[in-house]
């Protein structure tokens, strides 16, 4: 069984950039969910994506958008990058019909913009 | 509205003494309830969840935590700590749309 796996790992951007992080899911999932975690924070929830449409979504701009393709595989992208951007942003996978949904993390791309 | 609060931002243990870490949530309905850990630079791994049933939940690790409706918590216990257990330690609550809200952790150091 294949676990989450994200790229890049490190993502360096200069502010005003555009920037796009992949997650490839669990194997048998088909849902993807985001997170921000700033340093010495919790993860923050961005939007979580099912059969390819968006799910839910937190308190973040629209600058912060996804997709998710027809192997439950996902990207975020994040527009006009800010510095406040610069955090851990972390994929998690699930599946949705068990009556309840255990996410499972990758280990997450470090997003610095300078 | 916060949906977790984990009150203590630093905890020290030493190596073999037992550990409680706090967790209390704010949530109208059953809530479902976890607890995750992460090590340096790592993602989050899974310790234990709660759904309904019984209220002392058994974890990876030898952790357990035990839901407390009248006192909305779910604290995290080990009855004897080891140096690798060294890490932070996020209680998380899953709310209606399988959106998951975290604490702001718990940063545990093991001292021999």
């Amino acid at each position: 069984e294949t676990g989450v796996t994200q790229s890049p790992t490190h993502l360096i951007k200069t502010r005003g950039q555009q920037v796009t992080l992949r997650c490839s899911s669990q194997s048998g999932h088909n849902t993807v969910s985001w997170y921000q975690q700033a340093l010495g924070q919790g993860p923050q929830f961005i939007f979580q994506y099912y059969r390819e449409e968006e799910n839910g979504r937190g308190n973040f701009p629209p600058r912060f958008s996804g997709l998710q393709f027809p192997n439950y595989s996902s990207e975020l992208n994040v527009n006009a990058l800010e510095l406040d951007d610069s955090a851990l942003y972390l994929c998690a996978s699930s599946y949705r019909g068990q009556g309840y949904d255990e996410q499972y993390f990758g280990p997450g791309t470090r997003l610095t913009v300078t | 509205a916060q949906s977790v609060t984990q009150p203590d931002i630093h905890i020290t243990v030493s190596e073999g003494a037992s550990l409680e870490l706090r967790c209390n949530y704010s949530y109208g309905a059953t809530p479902y309830l976890f607890w995750y850990v992460q090590s340096p630079g790592q993602g989050l791994q899974l310790l234990l969840k709660y759904f309904s049933g019984d209220t002392l939940v058994q974890g990876i690790k030898g952790f357990e935590a035990e839901f407390k409706r009248s006192q909305s918590s779910f604290n995290l216990r080990k009855p004897s700590v080891h140096w690798s257990d060294a890490a932070e330690y996020f209680c998380a609550v899953r709310r209606t749309g399988n959106q998951f809200y975290f604490g702001t952790g718990t940063s545990l150091t093991v001292i021999p």
